[in-house]
């Protein structure tokens, strides 16, 4: 099956500084992406659509300053936490789309998920 | 709007039990899917099932059933013969044809003792 990377699988990092996430798609290419944020013990909720080559689409309530995002090509998003505060801990997860070969419906692949931790 | 409920937060049987996870969704669409996937406690999401809206048929896969509803707006997981391995959240969750992000329920936590 498809194969989404995610990188790193966690990071701990110090209050007030900025951490990249990367999201790949490993043996295919998606024009769009997603990034889901988990609380501990908590549901995944959307948190923005990354679109290659247009602006992302941030979900309600999701500050579009502090959580960047960067679909630099069909095969990678990033998602730039930016000035991290220890309420930015959480697990975060991408997933990507692929075409389904035998049916209209794009399968949704996911990420391993990379674990923040703000100190 | 979209909404997923998943009314049991946790439960806990012992091996061998059946158990059957709730979930019930709310839609304004005709058509979309539902899903349930299992996170262990690396996190990782595993897929287990995609039930399109038009397909009403009960699945079984091994110990594993779904119960699909629409009259109720349920969609429901059995596990047969619980296993200690079985040990997870397991996530409800809704997409809308033609989107492809996922409204996932809040998510119920299994425990299997030996």
């Amino acid at each position: 099956g498809a194969v989404v990377s995610q990188h790193p699988s966690w990071v701990i990092c110090k209050s007030g500084t900025s951490v990249k996430i990367e999201c790949r798609s490993l043996d295919f290419q998606a024009t769009t992406m997603f990034w889901y944020r988990q609380f501990p013990k908590q549901s995944l909720m959307l948190m923005a659509t990354s679109n290659e080559g247009s602006k992302a689409t941030y979900e309600q309530g999701v500050e579009k300053d502090k959580f960047l995002i960067n679909h630099a090509s069909l095969t990678l998003s990033t998602l730039t936490v930016t000035s991290a505060h220890p309420e930015d801990s959480s697990f975060y997860i991408c997933s990507a789309p692929k075409a389904g070969v035998r049916s209209s419906y794009n399968e949704q692949f996911f990420g391993p998920g990379t674990r923040l931790t703000v100190l | 709007a979209q909404k997923v409920t998943q009314a049991q937060t946790e439960i806990s049987v012992v091996e061998k039990e059946d158990v059957t996870l709730d979930c019930v969704y709310e839609t304004r669409d005709t058509t979309y899917y539902l899903f349930w996937y299992k996170q262990p406690p690396s996190g990782e999401l595993v897929f287990l099932i995609r039930r399109n809206s038009f397909d009403e048929q009960n699945e079984i896969s091994g110990r594993y059933s779904w119960n699909f509803q629409k009259s109720t707006s349920s969609f429901n997981f059995t596990i047969t013969a619980s296993q200690v391995v079985d040990s997870a959240v397991y996530f409800c969750a809704l997409s809308e044809a033609g989107f492809q992000k996922l409204v996932f329920g809040t998510g119920t936590r299994l425990l299997v003792s030996p």
